[in-house]
């Protein structure tokens, strides 16, 4: 089977470093993607990771390691607006399965 | 530019029936990806569209179809309506083929489908 999973739920303090990990089992890989979705509204594009390593942009950072099947979102110096749903997603093989999201909560 | 459009916002739908939903896509996109998301499966991938041309599938029954114009705009058509089918439809729209190249995307507001 495929299987991506993530931590349901996730609480971390404003001005604070939180990361929100995704583990994965698919037939095949080619790219992660991240995306963050606030309560009722769309889904807004974070990261799309193809190789190992890091890949930072502003506050947020995504991380891959294709061998351990396994990718973390890094976001720092939090902020009240990131308290959101955080979902991963495997491309595999012109099919795309996403994880069913950790929802985050900044608290002052 | 003006963002994702989706038509319509909201819509309600008798089992058996059939529906068809309209995404516009950013000037310039040539991708249209749509999904689907409810409470209890998540957000899973229908299919992608590019250049009119079907370029990749979910694991969704042959209900589920689309297409593309050429000027990028996509429908979704589901038929014989399920009271499964009751869910947040969703289309994307980026500059090349998504998945093939992981492009930034950008999510319309979605049409919320309910099935009775």
């Amino acid at each position: 089977g495929q299987n991506i999973d993530q931590p349901t739920e996730m609480t971390a303090t404003e001005g604070a470093i939180v990361q929100i990990n995704c583990t994965y089992q698919t037939s095949g890989f080619n790219g992660l993607f991240w995306y963050q979705q606030h309560a009722g509204e769309a889904p807004t594009f974070l990261s799309y990771n193809v190789l190992d390593g890091l890949e930072e942009k502003g506050r947020f950072s995504s991380f891959l390691s294709r061998s351990k099947g396994y990718s973390y979102l890094l976001l720092k110096e939090l902020q009240m607006k990131d308290s959101a749903s955080y979902l991963c997603a495997v491309y595999n093989n012109n099919d795309m399965r996403f994880g069913a999201g950790t929802r985050l909560t900044v608290k002052p | 530019k003006a963002g994702v459009t989706q038509t319509p916002r909201y819509l309600i739908k008798t089992r058996g029936q059939q529906v068809t939903l309209s995404c516009s896509p950013i000037s310039g996109h040539r991708s249209v990806s749509w999904y689907q998301q409810t409470p209890g499966q998540g957000l899973q991938f229908l299919f992608e569209y590019f250049s009119e041309t079907q370029r990749n599938k979910g694991n969704f029954p042959g209900r589920f179809s689309g297409r593309q114009f050429s000027n990028s705009r996509s429908e979704m058509n589901v038929s014989t309506l399920e009271l499964g089918d009751s869910a947040l439809y969703l289309c994307a729209s980026s500059e090349v083929s998504r998945l093939a190249g992981g492009d930034e995307q950008y999510f319309g507001p979605g049409t919320r489908l309910t099935v009775t």
